[in-house]
């Protein structure tokens, strides 16, 4: 499809065990955001990606998050040793540059479901 | 004190009133500032942005805001149920390419 794709839609998995979320932005964006929502609470932010420039990581909560972005498109975030802490919905976005950028339009995904047991 | 501060609600508002949803921001340097809606079990989607002093009109949406005051509003003329849904306040700062997002206001329009 067109949008933003993200895998697994939903994970559960044991405390201490690593996940890997995946995120397909739409074709031809440069900038790729990791934002995390826990239940009834607002966005919060992990990680951005802009072109080839350095990565904002000012957001990653520990050094057990870390994400990487191959080719300039999909991007993998990868917590490991899961805590029950870590639960949340973990939803990525992408914008386009120039003008679509500059408008603030992130487009999501529908967002990957963590619970850690 | 949090970058971007909403009040969380829920807001309760009678179908066909005018619904008033706030905003406040700590980085007195932002210049973009946008309201997101996202429905129960949804992502959020852009419906409003604005980057000057004063209001910003769209349909039955009005954006204001107010940099002195570090404040940013979301008024919704005619409320109608469909407009039931949780709205995020986000900011971008000068220079900082990354939005932030309040925690949201739920908001429930009563038919």
């Amino acid at each position: 499809g067109a949008g933003v794709s993200q895998s697994p839609s939903n994970k559960v998995t044991e405390k201490g065990k690593d996940v890997e979320l995946r995120c397909d932005p739409i074709s031809g964006h440069t900038a790729l955001y990791w934002y995390r929502q826990s239940l009834g609470q607002g966005l919060e932010f992990l990680i951005y990606f802009q072109g080839n420039s350095a990565p904002d990581k000012s957001g990653l909560p520990s050094d057990r998050f870390s994400a990487e972005r191959t080719g300039g498109s999909v991007s993998t975030l990868t917590i490991q040793r899961t805590q029950q802490e870590d639960s949340a919905v973990y939803l990525c976005a992408s914008s386009g540059s120039g003008r679509a950028w500059n408008t603030g339009e992130l487009f999501f995904g529908e967002g990957s479901r963590l619970t850690v047991l | 004190q949090k970058e971007v501060e909403q009040n969380s609600g829920p807001l309760s508002v009678p179908e066909g009133a005018i619904a008033s949803l706030n905003c406040t921001y700590s980085d007195r340097g932002s210049q973009s500032f946008f309201w997101y809606r996202q429905y129960s079990g949804k992502s959020p989607e852009l419906i409003m942005s604005i980057y000057s002093n004063g209001d910003k009109e769209d349909g039955r949406f009005t954006a204001q805001l107010n940099k002195a005051s570090q404040y940013v509003s979301l008024l919704i003329r005619d409320s109608q149920p469909s407009d039931s849904a949780t709205y995020l306040c986000a900011v971008r700062g000068f220079g900082n390419e990354k939005l932030t997002f309040g925690t949201g206001t739920r908001l429930t329009i009563i038919p």
